[in-house]
């Protein structure tokens, strides 16, 4: 089963930039999507394809994707970017496709 | 509106049945596969299986293959999660999603609000 590894944690000020990797055996061979969710809520798509952004998602939040890392950046942070954060690639023959989620707090 | 509506909260004994539905709307329901997303409160995504509704097809992820029945009906655009018998392990939010992309692609565009299933004796 692939295996992603995300950070537990990110905490940062706002305005800051917080950059959440996504680690995985050559993931820069695979397509990755992100996810935020805030507590209480149904997950939301923030950034497929590595790095398309779905109309509505802020510039602010970006991605990218090479090598054994990919990576959702969210530039200029706000109180309202505090969510878990979880990666996703695709695979049907896999039991994970999510990484185990990183906390992002906004100090 | 497109969104996917989940039905609403449970509460159950072990060894019960139950069947969980997610309605689509606002798009064709039968032009998208559906999956289902486990949550136990306080942990991270899980997925469990997808679905066609339009080839009537399945695909589950091994941690739940024998578990779980994934299905959907497309002429009432709904999609079901269904368990014969359950334990207090199955405990957890339960999320429908709408997957689009394609091949080894697929991603998840849209989700349901999430139903909470409490399986205690």
């Amino acid at each position: 089963s692939y295996v992603l590894t995300q950070p537990p944690s990110v905490s940062l000020a706002p305005g800051q930039t917080a950059t959440i990797t996504c680690g995985g055996d050559d993931i820069g061979s695979k397509t990755v999507h992100w996810y935020q969710q805030k507590p209480g809520q149904a997950p939301v798509l923030v950034i497929y394809y590595d790095s398309d952004r779905p109309s509505g998602v802020p510039e602010r939040f970006s991605g990218s994707n090479s090598g054994d890392t990919a990576a959702l950046t969210i530039s200029a942070v706000e109180a309202g970017d505090e969510a878990d954060y979880y990666c996703q690639v695709w695979s049907s023959d896999s039991a994970r496709i999510f990484g185990g989620g990183t906390k992002l707090t906004v100090l | 509106e497109v969104q996917l509506v989940q039905s609403g909260t449970e509460v159950k004994k072990p060894g019960e049945s139950l069947k969980i539905s997610c309605q689509g709307s606002g798009y064709t329901f039968s032009n998208y596969w559906v999956a289902w997303v486990r949550q136990v409160p306080g942990r991270g995504l899980e997925w469990m299986g997808i679905t066609s509704p339009q080839k009537s097809e399945t695909r589950y992820s091994p941690s739940f293959q024998g578990q779980v029945t994934i299905s959907a009906d497309r002429s009432i655009s709904t999609a079901y999660l269904q368990w014969s018998r359950l334990q207090a392990s199955d405990t957890a939010f339960y999320f429908c999603a709408r997957s689009d992309g394609l091949g080894n692609s697929r991603y998840f565009d849209l989700w349901g609000r999430g139903t909470l299933v409490t399986v205690s004796s």
